[in-house]
Formats: structure tokens, sequence, C-alpha cells
């Protein structure tokens, strides 16, 4: 699997957006990218993936970029509940196994 | 809720003892992977259950087994248990292994080796 490299922190004020980078230069052409998130020591919860396209859910959206080498995770309004971990990764497809590198812990402040 | 469950929340025992973590997997999926969240490594996956059979292998120790059974639920065996064997311990489920498959997380097992 590609390696991934995210920002170790972030900050960013209650109800404004998030913009959350990620870099996947070695990315192959059938790996998706995928975010999942952490709060404190929850499980973590899938948020939105992707291959090529750009993706949007009730959660969040996400931008790839065409050489498909980077992605932003975008929270539209964030909120003090999208404090967490928030890792992005790259998968093989029909590969079972994710490997989680050490995320971007996002603060959302009042 | 993710709808991955696993038994217990919370375990506590001793160096040198054995404990089977359980997890049962959303209705309908048929993979069922396990993680371990130890403090000064990250999320790093174990190993990977299809429909009963192993998939996929990652960095699981040979004191540790897991298997998946006919009603597709899950157990992760530890033996011979070390202090370093503290940690989270996470079952994941997904549909099978095929393209973009998403991974739902279960709540974990926190494991505290004494």
């Amino acid at each position: 699997d590609a390696k991934t490299t995210q920002p170790p922190s972030m900050d960013c004020a209650e109800g404004r957006a998030a913009n959350l980078p990620c870099n996947h230069s070695t990315i192959s052409g059938n790996e998706y990218v995928y975010w999942y998130r952490q709060i404190h020591s929850q499980g973590p919860q899938y948020i939105i993936h992707g291959l090529k396209n750009n993706e949007t859910n009730e959660m969040a959206s996400l931008i790839i970029t065409e050489d498909r080498k980077s992605s932003t995770l975008i929270l539209p309004h964030a909120t003090l509940r999208d404090t967490a971990v928030y890792y992005c990764i790259v998968r093989v497809a029909n590969a079972g196994k994710s490997t989680f590198g050490d995320g971007t812990t996002l603060t959302v402040k009042p | 809720d993710s709808g991955v469950t696993q038994t217990p929340k919370h375990l506590i025992t001793a160096t040198g003892q054995r404990v089977t973590l359980r997890c049962s997997p959303r209705s309908g999926d048929l993979s069922v992977y396990w993680y371990q969240q130890s403090l000064d490594q990250g999320l790093q996956f174990l190993i990977q259950y299809y429909n009963g059979e192993e998939r996929a292998k990652g960095n699981i120790l040979e004191r540790f087994s897991a298997q998946q059974f006919p009603d597709l639920h899950s157990e992760l065996n530890l033996s011979s248990l070390e202090l370093g064997d503290s940690a989270l311990y996470f079952c994941a489920s997904s549909v099978g292994p095929r393209e973009g498959d998403t991974q739902y997380f279960g709540p974990g097992t926190r494991l505290t080796v004494l």
C-alpha cells in the first residue's frame, strides 16, 4: 500500500470549513483513498472514500487532484464534535488491510 | 453505531495468561479484520478473514491466532501475554474483499496486562 503524509495537527474555528490535506505521491492506479477519524479511543469511523473523482456525502467532501498524488478532506462546517484524529489511507483494491499512519489531530475551537 | 460488536469492552489479566477477544461483524459482512492500537505504534493491521478463511496477514505475533466461525463471528486469541500486549484491539468488518470495500470498526476491547 502507498504511504501517506499528513500534517500532525491542525486547528479550525467552529462553524468554519476544515480542510485536511494528504499526500500520497506513490499511489498506484488501483488504490483508493479512504478517510477515517478516531475520537478519543473509540473505533475508527469511516468518513468517505474515492478513486479518481471528487466525492461528497453527508459528512464530508473529498477532493482528489487530477494526478491523484494528493487529496483534501473537507468538513464544511466543523463542530466541536469533529475534534478527532483523521487518517488518510490508500488501499489496494481487493486487498483487505488498511495501513494507518499517524493521522492529523484536528482540534475544533469555539 | 457501526453495527460491529466486540466483547469484552475491558479485560485485565496477568503476564503469561491467555485471553480470547470476540467480534461479531455487521449483518451481511463476510470479512473480518483485527487491528491492534498501542500508544507507541498506532493502528496496526493483524489479520483478515473472509468467509471463514484467512485472507491476509499483517504484523501478527506467533503467540496470537484468530479464526472466523461459520456464523461469521471471529475470535482473536492472545497467549503467553506480555506487558507490551496491553493495547486496544479493534475488529472491523466489510462485505468482502472487493474493490472499494469499506471497513467498519467496532468499539474495541481494551486489554491491560499486569
